[in-house]
């Protein structure tokens, strides 16, 4: 059974700093991770997906990269902005019958400006 | 817009009412997902459909839930004799068929709140 954390559950950084959110999973045979972001009382905005066969992906001041040997993947955020906080959920997707995500709990991140 | 949409976004009911959400998703994507999220956690799988086919239920999904998606195109998740633990953010996503990709676009979610 797969099971997704991220650590810390909330961090704080002053603008222009960079951000790195961390993601751990206990399944290897993860067939693809998902990056989303989720402000106050809303739904779920992707970010990035990584499939198994990429080590990273990129999208403007974003980087997620990909280490199944580790079970670890990790999300920069460049430069960061006051319009950057928000939660940031990783999943983890099984690819047979539908890809069903596990998500960790999140990281709740304030950028202060 | 063509995101996946979610109706209603609130709803309070009491407990013992029966309560009913819909989600259409974006055109053409024949995965659909529902997920349940609660305050400070991250969302939980609660049921799958292929077209109209309610291929997966997981265990949180107590027969007092139903899903359905007729046509393949809507779907409904609806709670029969609703209980204070059923208040969460109920959130729907859906993904276009295996070959086209699958990352999965989420609807704005509709929050339950049973008094």
């Amino acid at each position: 059974k797969q099971e997704v954390t991220q650590i810390p559950a909330a961090l704080s950084v002053p603008e222009g700093e960079n951000l790195v959110l961390n993601c751990s999973f206990t399944d290897s045979a993860i067939y693809n991770l998902q990056w989303f972001r989720q402000d106050p009382g809303k739904g779920l905005t992707s970010l990035l997906l990584i499939q198994s066969s990429q080590r990273e992906q990129t999208s403007g001041r974003l980087n997620a990269s990909l280490d199944k040997s580790s079970g670890r993947s990790t999300l920069y955020i460049a430069a960061s902005q006051p319009g950057d906080s928000a939660t940031y959920l990783c999943a983890g997707g099984r690819g047979a019958a539908g890809n069903k995500l596990t998500f960790g709990g999140g990281t709740r991140v304030l950028v202060k400006p | 817009d063509t995101g996946v949409s979610q109706n209603p976004r609130h709803k309070i009911t009491k407990r013992g009412q029966n309560v009913t959400f819909r989600c259409d998703p974006i055109s053409e994507h024949n995965r659909l997902y529902w997920y349940r999220q609660t305050l400070g956690q991250g969302p939980e799988f609660l049921t799958y459909f292929q077209n109209e086919a309610q291929l997966e239920k997981s265990r949180l999904l107590s027969d007092r839930f139903s899903a359905e998606r007729p046509k393949g195109s809507f779907s409904t998740l609806e709670i029969q004799r609703t209980e204070q633990g059923d208040s969460a953010m109920y959130l729907c996503a859906s993904s276009p068929p295996f070959r086209q990709g699958h990352e999965q676009f989420f609807g704005p979610g509709t929050r339950l709140t049973v008094l």
